[in-house]
């Protein structure tokens, strides 16, 4: 099946500095990805749509200039966190979507990257 | 707009017995239905969907899911539990390329 991965998968670092979270699909190519914010014991919360060669959309009271996203390549989505701050501690997901494949609406997952910020 | 509600943010069963997690929906067209399971500290897997054809679908490690238009549901279900089944468990719909997903349900075995 089709394979999603995440880098790195926990990162700690300290209150001012940016950290980056990169999402590859392996197998397939994404034209689209999407970006998730989980909170401990709740729900993912979309917070963009990442599209290949285009500005992502972000989400209502999604911060655009704090959760800069790129998205250079069909297999590469970048998330950087810029002066990320504690409240900016979450578990954050990616999922891609299979260009090849019929449009479903099925997502394929990273295995998530767990953000804590001193 | 769709959105998911998923009764029950708890549920324990014994290990052998059935396990039922609850999804409803309402989507203003026919969507795509998804359950998704996340094992702690990883991304979300998926069990099984249902896009078109058969309401009753199979999906991986013995789990599957009804779908019922008049109900405007999609319960998650598996004739005997295992330890191996603690996660959380998410319904998802689709519409217009976004995943909205439920609140979830933590789903406990009991030994």
């Amino acid at each position: 099946g089709a394979v999603v991965s995440q880098h790195p998968s926990r990162v700690i670092c300290k209150s001012g500095t940016s950290v980056k979270i990169e999402c590859r699909s392996l197998d397939f190519q994404a034209t689209t990805m999407f970006w998730y914010r989980q909170f401990p014991k709740q729900s993912l919360m979309l917070m963009a749509t990442s599209n290949e060669g285009s500005k992502a959309t972000y989400e209502q009271g999604v911060e655009k200039d704090k959760f800069l996203i790129n998205h250079a390549s069909l297999t590469l989505s970048t998330l950087t966190v810029t002066s990320a701050h504690p409240e900016d501690s979450s578990f954050y997901i990616c999922s891609a979507r299979d260009a090849a494949a019929s449009n479903t609406g099925e997502l394929f997952f990273g295995e998530g990257s767990r953000l804590t910020v001193l | 707009a769709q959105s998911v509600t998923q009764l029950g943010s708890h549920v324990s069963v014994s290990e052998g017995a059935l396990v039922l997690l609850r999804c409803n929906y309402s989507s203003s067209v026919p969507p795509y239905l998804f359950w998704y399971v996340q094992y702690p500290n990883q991304g979300l897997q998926l069990l099984l969907k249902y896009t078109t054809g058969a309401t009753l679908v199979k999906g991986i490690n013995g789990f599957e899911a009804e779908f019922k238009k008049s109900e405007t549901s999609f319960h998650l279900t598996k004739p005997s539990a295992h330890m191996s089944d603690a996660a959380e468990y998410f319904c998802a719909v689709s519409l217009n390329e976004k995943l909205t997903f439920g609140t979830g349900t933590r789903l406990t075995i009991i030994p």
